[in-house]
């Protein structure tokens, strides 16, 4: 299994542009994650799907911040317009909710956003 | 606030010896576990969960879970330097998917 994809691993833009996330779960999986984190924050949960559906987005920051799950096997994360203090890493991650309640997720290489 | 603490560290440890990683959590609704281990500049890994209160081991890691104290505790025996990460700590509550993460403990095991 090739895991969880992300792409691209490194965006540098500027100010204002519009920036965009890509993320290819585990094939399967029928939740996807995503998280941004950074060194004063940590891991902040952005927005998770389950089965292409938006479930809980209460931590998307602002309107700036939009993401769709368009099929299984697709999601993107959109910022639009960047600024600097959206700079951080962007993780993508994927589960499947089998057995015990004890399951995890599996995170993706992340991308690392520089807004300047 | 539901929220998931952890001391930050630095942690360090001698090879060779056992290294314990604390957590805890503020919420009862909490169902289970996480320690992810996360080196710098990589992804975080699943390296071991919990939802049974007592221990869980797997090979050099074991798990520990209290929830009447609420908290949930990780022991690495015989600490390698490849186990030098920083371990974050996650807790899911019950009838939702998500995680939520603390700001991890950075451990550094001395040769």
């Amino acid at each position: 299994d090739a895991g969880v994809i992300q792409s691209p691993r490194h965006e540098v833009t500027e100010m204002g542009q519009e920036v965009t996330l890509r993320c290819k779960p585990i094939s399967g999986h029928n939740s996807l994650f995503w998280y941004r984190q950074t060194m004063m924050r940590g891991l902040e949960l952005l927005i998770y799907f389950n089965n292409n559906v938006p479930i809980d987005d209460s931590g998307m920051p602002e309107d700036r911040f939009s993401a769709k799950m368009p099929n299984a096997s697709f999601s993107t994360l959109k910022i639009q317009p960047s600024e600097p203090r959206d700079s951080a890493v962007y993780f993508c991650a994927s589960s499947l909710a089998v057995g015990t309640p004890d399951y995890g997720y599996t995170f993706g290489s992340g991308t690392r956003l520089t807004v300047v | 606030q539901k929220e998931v603490e952890q001391n930050s560290g630095p942690l360090s440890v001698p090879e060779g010896a056992i290294a314990s990683l604390n957590c805890t959590y503020s919420d009862r609704g909490s169902q289970s576990f996480f320690w992810y281990r996360q080196y710098s500049g990589k992804s975080p890994e699943l390296i071991m969960s919990i939802y049974s209160n007592g221990d869980k081991e797997d090979g050099r890691f074991t798990a520990q879970l209290n929830k009447a104290s609420q908290y949930v505790s990780l022991l690495i025996r015989d600490s390698q330097p490849s186990d030098s990460a920083t371990y974050l700590c996650a807790v899911r509550y019950f009838g939702n998917e998500k995680l939520t993460f603390g700001t991890g403990t950075r451990l550094t095991i001395i040769p």
